[in-house]
């Protein structure tokens, strides 16, 4: 079986600080992981995935996350918090199977940032 | 491409009332999802296709809800009767699905308010 926790479901950081949004996955199979960002009425929009290769992946909007197979972890990371990151954001664990993908989302993330 | 495209954006209707809510996927994309999103209980899987063919319905609620896809670019969900309770966010989203990795495109959602 597959799942996704994220740990905090609000966090807050200052403008310019680090952003580290935890996720953490169970996986019977060797996952595919996502960040998905979700800005105030809007839908889901990806912001990076691992499949293969290399376990530091970069995504869009200067967000980055590292694949650690060994702590079942792929924690989301920016260097500088910037004002328009405020959104809520999903992990997602897509596992494989005989009819196809299925698709397991973390409960989400609410980031603030605070001028 | 014009993304996955949901209509209506926005509705209010009376207790008792039939919804439908309609999904056009990603031209070429050969699975779609339905989920629903709501402040008490986040982002649920209602119902996935591969190939307009019903995969995995445990999601949907009752047999008050029900989904279609007659054809590869159009797709359904029906609440009848609709209830209170009902009110949330619904996302439909589509991808390709090669070889696991293909990531998910949602809509803007439909925005269900349920008097």
């Amino acid at each position: 079986a597959q799942s996704v926790t994220q740990l905090g479901s609000h966090v807050s950081v200052s403008e310019g600080a680090l952003v580290l949004l935890r996720c953490n996955y169970s996986s019977s199979v060797p996952p595919y992981l996502f960040w998905y960002v979700q800005y105030p009425n809007q839908g889901l929009q990806l912001l990076l995935k691992y499949t293969t290769g290399a376990t530091l992946v970069k995504g869009i909007n200067g967000f980055e996350a590292e694949f650690k197979k060994s702590e079942t972890s792929f924690h989301l990371t920016k260097p500088s918090a910037h004002m328009s990151d405020a959104a809520e954001y999903f992990c997602a664990v897509s596992a494989f199977s005989n009819t196809g993908n299925q698709f397991y989302f973390g409960t989400g993330t609410s980031l603030t940032v605070i001028p | 491409d014009a993304g996955v495209i949901q209509s209506p954006r926005h509705e209010v209707t009376e207790m008792g009332q039939e919804v439908t809510l309609r999904c056009k996927p990603i031209s070429g994309h050969n699975s779609l999802f339905w989920y629903r999103q709501t402040m008490m209980r986040g982002l649920e899987l209602l119902i996935y296709f591969n190939n307009n063919v019903p995969i995995d319905d445990s999601g949907m609620p009752e047999d008050r809800f029900s989904a279609k896809m007659p054809n590869a670019s159009f797709s359904t969900l029906k609440i009848q009767p609709s209830e209170p309770r009902d009110s949330a966010v619904y996302f439909c989203a589509s991808s390709l699905q090669v070889l696991n990795t293909g990531e998910l495109f949602f809509g803007e959602g439909s925005r269900l308010t349920v008097l």
